[in-house]
């Protein structure tokens, strides 16, 4: 069956760079799309950013100049560095699958960062 | 960017009852408004797409419907277990972008 599941450092000081990886099953990279959404403790979604079944990106334009989203399709796994962390990107960050005309229909649970000195 | 409004932030229902959720976007985005649920803890789940298309496995109680820059989401016959928050999300441009979220409460 179709997974995805998030892996990551847990604390992060500020300024550091995030490095997040969602490892996927039950379906191809080279077909379906991945993305990166975000969500603050008790507050909204944000999408970051996407990988697509061809290798294309593309970023939210507040995150682009410290977002950067890749993959190895090997290893079925989609990989995120974000740069410059501050206190405000404390959250819950979420990979998530995406294909034609079908927007995120199978999340990952979830992994938790902590953005602290 | 589209920017999406949602309201109500909050919703307070009884069981049984009919709520409605609406979200108007900054331009035409041509039906291309997906709704999510999201309970305590949990990641997101899609409920419809594309205005009106139910996922499977939603229940026939959530509809959808709207066009032009003006949708809505309705529960009806409200359950125990869709106490939850509930998201719009555009995605005919990027960034794709969601509401802001309506959390559903029991009376």
């Amino acid at each position: 069956q179709v997974q995805l599941k998030e892996s990551g450092p847990g604390p992060v000081q500020p300024s550091e760079t995030l490095s997040l990886t969602c490892t996927v099953s039950g379906f191809s990279l080279t077909s379906y799309g991945v993305n990166w959404v975000r969500q603050p403790p008790g507050k909204g979604l944000e999408w970051m950013g996407r990988m697509r079944y061809n290798g294309d990106t593309s970023y939210n334009s507040a995150l682009k100049s410290r977002l950067s989203i890749s993959r190895d399709t090997s290893k079925n796994q989609v990989f995120l560095k974000m740069n410059s962390l501050q206190t405000d990107d404390t959250g819950t960050y979420y990979c998530t699958r995406d294909r034609f005309g079908v927007p995120f229909d199978y999340w990952g649970q979830g992994v938790m960062v902590t953005v602290s000195s | 960017d589209i920017q999406m409004t949602q309201s109500p932030p909050s919703l307070s229902a009884s069981l049984g009852d009919k709520v409605t959720i609406t979200c108007q976007a900054s331009q035409n985005i041509n039906k291309y408004i997906a709704w999510y649920q999201q309970k305590p803890g949990k990641a997101p789940r899609l409920l419809i797409r594309y205005t009106s298309t139910l996922e499977s496995g939603t229940p026939s109680r959530f509809s959808g419907s709207g066009s032009g820059r003006d949708y809505s989401f309705s529960i009806s016959n409200v359950e125990s277990e869709d106490i939850a928050s509930y998201y719009c999300l555009q995605y005919v441009n990027l960034p794709l972008t969601f509401g802001s979220g309506t959390k559903l409460e029991i009376k």
